[in-house]
């Protein structure tokens, strides 16, 4: 099946910094992709996707371009804000109908 | 519109009890369901799946069990619990017939063992 590798964290950034979270991906094909968010104590919620090669998601001034030549799908956002304080987890479709998650990369960001 | 209901958001159980952790979907039918646990500072854990009523998979041999009594239903139970079954379990649906396997999370329960 699929499998998805994320940048390690934590990050720590300043309010207005900009944001990378890496993220790759190894597939048969070309699946959509997706990038989750996990506030605090919360479950997680769908950032953006993209659903095919080149597409370009985007979403609260976060976006991640789906690059077939380097198998990336990037997150970046060009100005962070304390309110993004999360952890952000990339995935592709894996097996049998299921979702394969990377690792998860904690984001703070400090007033 | 869609929307998951997961309950209880917190419990507090001791070592050897029973559990039992509901899940419910509203607005769509046979949906993909599954378990996730997430232990503190790791990743997801897919712990069960089902793609229709009675029909579980599971993906890591342990102390759980799953059940789909409805088909909206998703139940997981444990009948003695472990120190090491602490975690954040959180349920997760998908449209049966979907190609991409996007998948929409519940608020997931809290569960500490003493």
């Amino acid at each position: 099946g699929n499998s998805v590798t994320q940048m390690e964290g934590p990050v720590t950034l300043s309010e207005e910094a900009f944001l990378t979270i890496n993220c790759t991906y190894t597939a048969t094909g070309y699946p959509s992709l997706f990038w989750y968010v996990q506030y605090p104590g919360e479950g997680l919620q769908l950032l953006l996707k993209a659903t095919k090669a080149d597409d370009k998601g985007s979403n609260k001034g976060f976006e991640a371009t789906y690059r077939k030549e380097t198998t990336s799908f990037h997150l970046e956002k060009g100005s962070v804000q304390v309110s993004d304080s999360a952890v952000y987890f990339c995935a592709a479709p894996g097996s049998a109908r299921q979702l394969t998650f990377g690792s998860g990369t904690q984001l703070t960001v400090l007033p | 519109s869609q929307t998951i209901h997961q309950w209880p958001a917190t419990l507090v159980q001791p070592v050897g009890s029973p559990l039992s952790l509901e899940c419910t979907v509203e607005g769509t039918s046979n949906p993909n369901l599954y378990w996730y646990r997430q232990a503190a500072g790791r990743g997801l854990q897919l712990l069960f799946y089902s793609v229709g009523i009675g029909q579980i998979s599971s993906e890591v041999p342990q102390n759980l069990s799953a059940s789909r009594p409805q088909d909206r239903q998703f139940i997981l139970s444990s009948k003695k619990l472990l120190l090491s079954d602490s975690g954040f379990y959180l349920c997760a649906w998908a449209q049966g017939q979907t190609r991409n396997n996007e998948q929409f999370f519940g608020p997931g329960t809290r569960l500490t063992v003493l």
